[in-house]
């Protein structure tokens, strides 16, 4: 199983869709989450962190649920804007630095 | 300035040659990552360096790829006799405080190995 899972996409939907990005996780002990995003031929830049409870960021929440190893991303009413590569990450246990990037998933917002 | 620089920002080099990139991170960042990116892939973890403590090197793919951190600020990561399978997006990264920080990244430094 890789570090760092993430629907392959990509992911084609009309203005104002809502939209879900599913990212698993194999090591048990990681304990920082986070969403980046990555415009095309851009670095990536952090979108928000994911928090334990589940936060919210205006059109955006993230979920996770630990006993799953699972982590989600839930745009509502989205905009062209949000086109862009979705990255998952994750820290590779307790407070170890070293962050593993999904391969991110390829998001399309069509007018 | 106040982000993270790379240079150079575009390097084309032929196969076997040696080559350097180098990243300054943002004042006062503790931590550095070296990633790269090929073409339509995602990001691959090298190597980072946290503070005065031995840098985490198990990302690097091959005894051909080596990086060091002066002063606890400038990075380089050398790649020697350079492949054609080393064309890639090079990103560095860095970060303050915890393992909850923020990633802040450079623009990259895109090597073409001919």
């Amino acid at each position: 199983r890789k570090e760092v899972e993430q629907d392959p996409g990509p992911f084609n939907v009309p203005e104002g869709a809502t939209v879900a990005f599913n990212c698993t996780y194999s090591n048990s002990a990681s304990q920082s989450f986070f969403w980046y995003r990555q415009d095309c031929r851009k670095e990536p830049k952090l979108l928000m962190s994911v928090y334990s409870s589940g936060n919210e960021d205006g059109r955006f929440t993230a979920q996770l649920n630990r006993a799953s190893q699972y982590i989600s991303l839930l745009i509502r009413d989205s905009k062209l804007s949000d086109s862009a590569t979705y990255l998952c990450v994750v820290n590779s246990g307790g407070s170890n630095y070293k962050l593993t990037f999904g391969k991110g998933t390829l998001l399309t917002v069509n007018p | 300035g106040a982000g993270v620089s790379q240079s150079p920002s575009n390097k084309v080099t032929e196969k076997g040659k040696d080559v350097e990139l180098r990243c300054d991170p943002i004042s006062g960042h503790t931590a550095l990552y070296w990633y790269r990116q090929s073409l339509g892939q995602g990001l691959e973890f090298l190597i980072y360096f946290q503070g005065n403590s031995a840098p985490d090197k198990s990302g690097l793919p091959s005894d051909r790829f080596s990086a060091e951190r002066t002063g606890g600020s400038v990075s380089t990561l050398t790649i020697q006799r350079t492949q054609q399978e080393d064309s890639a997006v090079y990103l560095c990264a860095s970060r303050s405080g915890g393992a909850a920080g923020e990633l802040f990244f450079g623009e990259g430094s895109r090597l073409t190995v001919l």
